[in-house]
């Protein structure tokens, strides 16, 4: 079965800059889509379509995607982006959607 | 903007079966393909199936086909999942969820609710 892979954790200090990458052999054929989920809530979609952003979601999150893999960056970060990061995407059919494991994403 | 209410949830003994809700509110409901994503605890995200927005498509993952079953019903503004044959290994935190394609991009959630598979 396809598969997405991510990071287990990534930390970074406020202020700087995080990234956390997504890779997947159906991303070039398939958008990506990351979503934050904090403790206890829903998922929220912070990334569409590889590189787009939702209203209502900070400036300082960005996509970008360069063959099989993709990135979401954090600029600037701050102590409420301390959260689970979760790539997504479909296999190259599209009729299956995966989920990466998850990223967790710690503010020092 | 749709909101999502998923209900039905609770505890179950292993070989039982539960039908899981989620009801929309808010906007047309029929625009969305609609999914269910469950999360074990501790665990991470696991996709488990999606509707098209007529109901004429519905894709599973392996690990619950020929078990779970999916449907809408338009009219009610309801999604559902019947979940048949439950296993411990079925215990998680069930959401539905809401987007435009069947890929992905759901950008509507639920605020999940709990199954517990245990005797």
């Amino acid at each position: 079965s396809y598969e997405l892979t991510q990071p287990p954790s990534v930390s970074v200090s406020p202020g700087q800059t995080a990234r956390i990458t997504c890779s997947g052999d159906a991303l070039p054929k398939q958008y990506a889509y990351w979503y934050q989920q904090k403790p206890g809530q829903a998922p929220v979609m912070m990334i569409y379509k590889d590189s787009e952003r939702p209203s209502g979601i900070p400036e300082r999150f960005s996509g970008s995607s360069s063959g099989t893999a993709v990135t979401l960056t954090i600029s600037g970060v701050q102590a409420e982006d301390e959260a689970d990061y979760y790539c997504q995407s479909a296999d190259s059919s599209g009729t299956s959607v995966v989920f990466g494991g998850g990223t967790k994403l710690t503010v020092l | 903007e749709v909101q999502l209410v998923e209900s039905g949830g609770g505890l179950v003994q292993p070989g039982g079966s539960l039908r899981l809700s989620c009801a929309a509110s808010g906007s047309t409901f029929s625009n969305y393909w609609m999914t269910w994503v469950r999360q074990a605890p501790g665990k991470g995200l696991e996709w488990l199936a999606n509707i098209k927005q007529d109901g004429s498509e519905k894709y599973y993952v392996d690990s619950v086909k020929g078990r779970f079953t999916i449907s809408r019903d338009n009219a009610k503004n309801s999604m559902y999942l019947q979940m048949n044959s439950l296993r411990a290994d079925d215990t998680a935190m069930y959401y539905c969820a809401g987007g435009e394609y069947a890929s992905g991009n759901f950008d509507h959630w639920g605020q999940g609710i709990l199954v517990t598979v245990s005797s």
